[in-house]
């Protein structure tokens, strides 16, 4: 298993331009997330999807869009560019169990990727 | 309030001594507790969950307490090798809303030699 992958490792991007990160994983996770964190701010949640599918937002969702076409792929986008979305993006998988009683739902993360945008 | 809270530190502690932090959360409805360490521009990785009763993995303890709201971290012993960020997280339960998973902001630790 590769576990959690994320591309690209490191991007520079010029204010107002759009990329795309991607997230993948191979361990048949209902539950994928992304963060991202800046110093001093820990893991802020941005969006986090349940299933293929379906998607929720975060505590930061602004400037972001995800999709969850597949449970394998989790990309998020960044529509324009800012200076305040530089940070490092860490994608995160799960099982998720609702059923009754306690759930237990360790994270596994992406090793992250370095955005900078001037 | 934010919904989970933790001492950023750091905590500076000589090797071989015992060291403990908290973490707050504000939603009572919260099921599941994690602990995960995160060394320097790494992933955060799990290091424990919490359980109800409590839990103990070698120098490390974990403890909930729910009328409270918090879940602590204890490690005795420390080594030079327990320098990290330590990140709680909390699964929270919402009403009509999906569950999701919020992380504190971490806590540094040095354990100095």
């Amino acid at each position: 298993n590769a576990g959690v992958t994320q591309t690209p490792k490191f991007q520079v991007l010029k204010t107002g331009q759009s990329m795309t990160l991607q997230c993948a994983q191979d361990m048949n996770h209902e539950y994928m997330s992304w963060y991202r964190q800046d110093p001093g701010m820990g893991l802020r949640l941005i969006h986090y999807s349940v299933g293929a599918g379906i998607t929720d937002q975060g505590e930061v969702p602004n400037g972001y869009n995800v999709s969850r076409s597949t449970t394998e792929d989790f990309p998020l986008r960044l529509l324009s560019a800012a200076p305040s979305q530089t940070s490092v993006y860490f994608c995160a998988s799960s099982y998720h169990q609702t059923t009754s009683g306690p759930t237990y739902n360790e994270q596994f993360f992406g090793p992250g990727t370095r955005l900078t945008v001037l | 309030r934010k919904e989970v809270e933790q001492d950023p530190g750091p905590f500076n502690v000589p090797e071989g001594a015992t060291v403990a932090f908290n973490c707050t959360y504000s939603n009572s409805a919260s099921q599941s507790f994690f602990w995960y360490r995160q060394d320097c521009r790494k992933e955060p990785k799990l290091l424990m969950s919490v359980y109800s009763s409590g839990n103990e993995d070698g120098r490390f303890t974990a403890q909930l307490n729910r009328a409270s709201q918090y879940i602590s971290l204890l490690i005795r012993d420390s080594k030079l090798s327990d320098s990290a960020t330590y990140l709680c997280a909390v699964l929270e339960t919402l009403m009509n809303r999906d569950d999701k998973i919020i992380f504190g902001k971490g806590t540094r630790l040095h354990i100095l030699p």
